[in-house]
């Protein structure tokens, strides 16, 4: 069946470095993409989105890069922060009603 | 500006309880809503969504049902609480009449069923 996946469950990374966070998806249909960040015991908070007729977008501190010849999508922070640890997910919307939803990379920043 | 809401924030039930979980959005119109639920360290499942009024759509056959009796008020409810209902419950609404586009989610509520 069509799915979005992470390719890496956790990621740890030294403060001010930057973050890469990867996404694969299956379903050719897709052509609207969000990452959300989700910290503990919060809502999942939307961070970028970028449809398909992109394969960049740039936000404040952050990146999204779709690849849609590999189906890819990443996310790319600048300078990581402490608070930029949480869990991050990507989603698609591939003509359906509702998002579906990687399994989510944990994101560690090191001090 | 649109606010969500949810509560409560935390909810601990004996199996075999009702159950009764209350989200409204603020500042729109006829939106979309959503209620999806997390097991702990995993991905989003969305259970129901709805279109509007009285209009509720389910993804996944479970224990749980949903209703929308105003606009911006959408219930999840259970007449008898399973173990295997245990987690985090998140809704979340969308712009009206446009499913492709960004869902804005509550702060949850995380239930425990023991």
């Amino acid at each position: 069946g069509e799915s979005v996946g992470l390719h890496l469950p956790t990621l740890s990374v030294q403060e001010g470095d930057n973050s890469i966070i990867n996404c694969a998806y299956s379903n050719s249909a897709s052509d609207y993409f969000i990452w959300y960040k989700q910290e503990s015991g919060k809502g999942p908070q939307f961070i970028i989105d970028i449809r398909s007729n992109m394969d960049k977008r740039q936000g404040q501190r952050v990146t999204v890069l779709l690849n849609k010849t590999v189906k890819h999508l990443s996310l790319q922070i600048a300078a990581t922060q402490p608070g930029d640890s949480a869990v991050y997910f990507c989603a698609e919307n591939g003509g359906r009603r509702a998002l579906t939803f990687g399994s989510g990379t944990r994101l560690q920043v090191q001090p | 500006s649109q606010t969500i809401h949810q509560w409560p924030a935390t909810l601990v039930q004996p199996v075999g309880s009702p159950l009764s979980l209350e989200c409204t959005v603020e500042g729109t119109s006829n939106p979309n809503l959503y209620w999806y639920r997390q097991a702990a360290g995993r991905g989003l499942q969305l259970l129901f969504y709805s279109v509007g009024i009285g209009q509720i759509s389910s993804e996944v056959p479970q224990n749980l049902s949903a209703s929308r009796p105003q606009d911006r008020q959408f219930i999840l409810s259970s007449k008898k609480l399973l173990l295997s209902d245990s987690g985090f419950y998140l809704c979340a609404w969308s712009t009206p009449r446009q499913f492709q586009e960004t869902q804005y989610f509550g702060p949850g509520t995380r239930l425990l069923v023991l």
